[in-house]
């Protein structure tokens, strides 16, 4: 059972914004830690896309955008492109300094 | 370039063991926290394990305690994972990754490919 609440699927047409939600608790995101995103496309390993809530690794494009506020993150995608279909994870820690991951929210562009 | 790539995986009976190790080439491992994190097929990501830089700070999520250990050998730019009581819930593709800066709460900023490790009789 994922500490960190994320919807199952999120889909959108081409061009369109979508935002994926990712709850947590007082004692995880609540708490202060720094949430992280991450990108899975189809059959390969995770990719850093979104870090410290707000920031993007270099080479990300501007269309991905994260927030925090209270026990929640979020997740933006602007502009929807064919090639952002891929499962999306968030990540933080908890008080006993442990990792925690949400549960995933595949992305679909219609 | 910078690369992770992961190896030691395959078949084990239910029980028994399995060592894990991750090489690394392009940076310096001596520099940076380590992680080990799974995902079972067509699931999501958990969580295994993290090592402070000289292996001597670790942490193991509570579903691997005591059954997993994680170490380091910085002179062999390799990490480690000693799976042992092995479980068929154990049984996932395990990526090593590295924390973008001294911190356990760093992102991880780069992953290995994974590799499979199944539990079955």
């Amino acid at each position: 059972q994922s500490m960190l609440t994320q919807p199952p699927s999120v889909s959108g047409a081409p061009g369109q914004s979508i935002t994926i939600s990712c709850t947590g608790r007082s004692s995880n995101i609540g708490a202060g830690y720094d949430v992280h995103w991450y990108q899975q496309l189809p059959g390969t390993a995770p990719k850093l896309l979104i870090y410290n809530n707000i920031n993007r690794p270099s080479g990300v494009p501007e269309r991905f955008s994260g927030s925090k506020s209270g026990t929640s993150a979020s997740l933006a995608i602007t502009g929807l492109q064919a090639e952002d279909e891929a499962d999306y994870y968030c990540q933080s820690y908890d008080n006993n300094m442990n990792v925690v991951f949400g549960g995933g929210t595949k992305v679909t562009v219609l | 370039q910078m690369q992770l790539v992961e190896s030691g995986g395959g078949l084990v009976t239910p029980g028994g063991s399995l060592r894990l190790s991750c090489t690394v080439s392009g940076f310096t491992l001596s520099d940076y926290y380590m992680t080990w994190i799974r995902q079972i097929p067509g699931k999501g990501l958990e969580w295994v394990s993290y090592t402070g830089t000289t292996g001597a700070y670790t942490n193991y999520a509570d579903s691997v305690k005591g059954r997993f250990t994680i170490s380091r050998d910085n002179s062999k730019n390799s990490l480690y994972l000693q799976m042992s009581s092995l479980r068929g819930e154990d049984t996932a593709v395990y990526y090593c990754a590295r924390l973008a800066v001294r911190s356990v709460t760093a992102p991880f900023d780069f992953w290995g490919h994974g590799i499979l490790v199944t539990v079955s009789s």
